[in-house]
């Protein structure tokens, strides 16, 4: 079984300052994860993915997350954070299924 | 190199109809997914077709069906619409490798709206 726990339906931030989404996976075996980024009234775009190469995962736009085993995380992170990174972002995983399985998502707001 | 495309791109049904939605993968992508994003829900797996055949359904009943044809599209079929079927259908392709590391491509999706 798999699954995603998204903590936090929305995040408000100040443009410049640190975007932090977390993520919290449930995988019975060793995971693949994925964070998906999605604007108004379109579809998905994947962010970064993580395949057990390196454990710090750098995607686009300036985004990056951290597989922890330990703490079956893969939080996504910015330094900091832009007007047009307001969206909502999704977590997803691949277990032991060819199915990605999503987290309910995370709305990011970022104020002036 | 074309993405995931979907059709159409709105849809208005009224409740007791039946509504078809499209999707044609990326060139070279044997798998096909689709998603239903009702409000606040997130992504809730609907289907997944593979080389032609359904190798999974999520919890959906089976007025939600499909099929994949020989070039790889699909088409989801919803019957005896509800108002509650109204939502965002997403359609995402995918190559099959045994690493299950390949991501899914998304298309812009379908609204589909039931009144």
């Amino acid at each position: 079984a798999q699954s995603v726990t998204q903590l936090g339906s929305h995040v408000s931030v100040s443009e410049g300052a640190l975007v932090l989404l977390r993520c919290n996976y449930s995988s019975s075996v060793p995971p693949y994860l994925f964070w998906y980024v999605q604007y108004p009234n379109q579809g998905l775009q994947l962010l970064l993915k993580y395949t057990s190469a390196a454990t710090l995962v750098k995607g686009i736009n300036g985004f990056e997350a951290e597989f922890k085993k330990s703490e079956t995380s893969f939080h996504l992170t910015k330094p900091s954070a832009h007007m047009s990174d307001a969206a909502e972002y999704f977590c997803a995983v691949k277990g032991g299924s060819y199915i990605p399985t999503f987290g309910r998502g995370t709305s990011l707001i970022v104020h002036p | 190199e074309a993405g995931v495309t979907q059709s159409p791109t709105h849809l208005i049904k009224t409740r007791g109809q039946q509504a078809t939605l499209r999707c044609s993968p990326i060139s070279g992508h044997t798998s096909v997914y689709w998603y239903q994003q009702a409000l606040g829900l997130g992504l809730q797996f609907l289907l997944w077709y593979d080389e032609g055949e359904e190798r999974n359904r999520g919890n959906f009943p089976p007025r939600f069906s499909g099929r994949q044809f020989p070039n790889y599209s699909s088409e989801l079929n919803v019957n005896a619409l509800e108002l509650e079927d109204s939502a965002l259908y997403l359609c995402a392709s995918s190559l099959i490798e045994p690493e299950r590391n390949t991501e899914a491509f998304f298309g812009q999706g379908t609204r589909l709206t039931v009144v």
